[in-house]
């Protein structure tokens, strides 16, 4: 699986946009691009994913440039519940065996 | 909405005791793994399981582990005698497919069970 790097942590407040970037050169043709979220003591949540171009949908979107070496996840009007660590990963199908979390973003949202 | 449900929540045991974690998979699910996170560190697989087998496994994975479905409903993590270093949160998943261009293959997280070792 190709290996992400995304920041370690990303303070905001409510109400504003949170970008994050997940850098990822070796990508290969077949991988998805697919952010989870993580609350304290919970599991992973499905966020979004894509492959190529931009992906919305009603919690977050997904810029992936044309050389898919990186993608942005977008969180827009975070509020104080969006803080959380949020999971790049790249693979051949997000579900496929062996789904390999990284160290994530800790983002804070402060009021 | 469907969830995966992990039962217990919270468990105590002293060291060189077997644990069975229990997790009930959303019910038409076919692919099912577990996970752990120990406090502070990163998420990290443990096994894949499909079709009543294994189908891949972490080095994590020792012979102190294992996972059986032993009905249609319960997937189950049993550690055969923990180590000090076993004590995490194990979270279970379930997905309905692997994923391809057509969907997500979305996986689903319980809540997880927290495993103190003594």
């Amino acid at each position: 699986l190709a290996k992400t790097t995304q920041p370690i942590s990303m303070d905001s407040y409510e109400g504003q946009e949170v970008n994050i970037t997940c850098s990822h050169n070796n990508i290969a043709t077949n991988d998805y691009i697919t952010w989870y979220q993580q609350f304290p003591s919970q599991g992973p949540r499905f966020i979004i994913q894509g492959y190529k171009t931009k992906v919305t949908n009603e919690v977050a979107s997904l810029f992936i440039p044309a050389d898919r070496k990186s993608s942005t996840l977008s969180l827009p009007r975070v509020s104080l519940s969006d803080t959380a660590v949020y999971y790049c990963l790249v693979g051949d199908g997000a579900a496929g065996n062996k789904l390999t979390f990284g160290g994530g973003t800790r983002v804070l949202v402060k009021p | 909405e469907p969830e995966v449900t992990q039962t217990p929540s919270h468990q105590v045991t002293q060291m060189g005791q077997e644990v069975i974690l229990r997790c009930v998979p959303i019910s038409n699910h076919l692919y099912f793994y577990w996970y752990r996170q120990i406090l502070g560190q990163k998420v990290e697989f443990l096994v894949s399981f499909y079709n009543n087998e294994i189908s891949e496994k972490s080095e994590i994975f020792d012979d102190q582990f294992s996972v059986e479905r032993p009905d249609g409903s319960n997937f189950t993590l049993k550690i055969r005698s923990t180590k000090l270093e076993d004590s995490a949160m194990y979270f279970c998943a379930s997905s309905d497919s692997l994923g391809d261009r057509s969907n997500t293959g979305e996986l689903f997280f319980g809540e997880g069970s927290r495993l103190t070792v003594l």
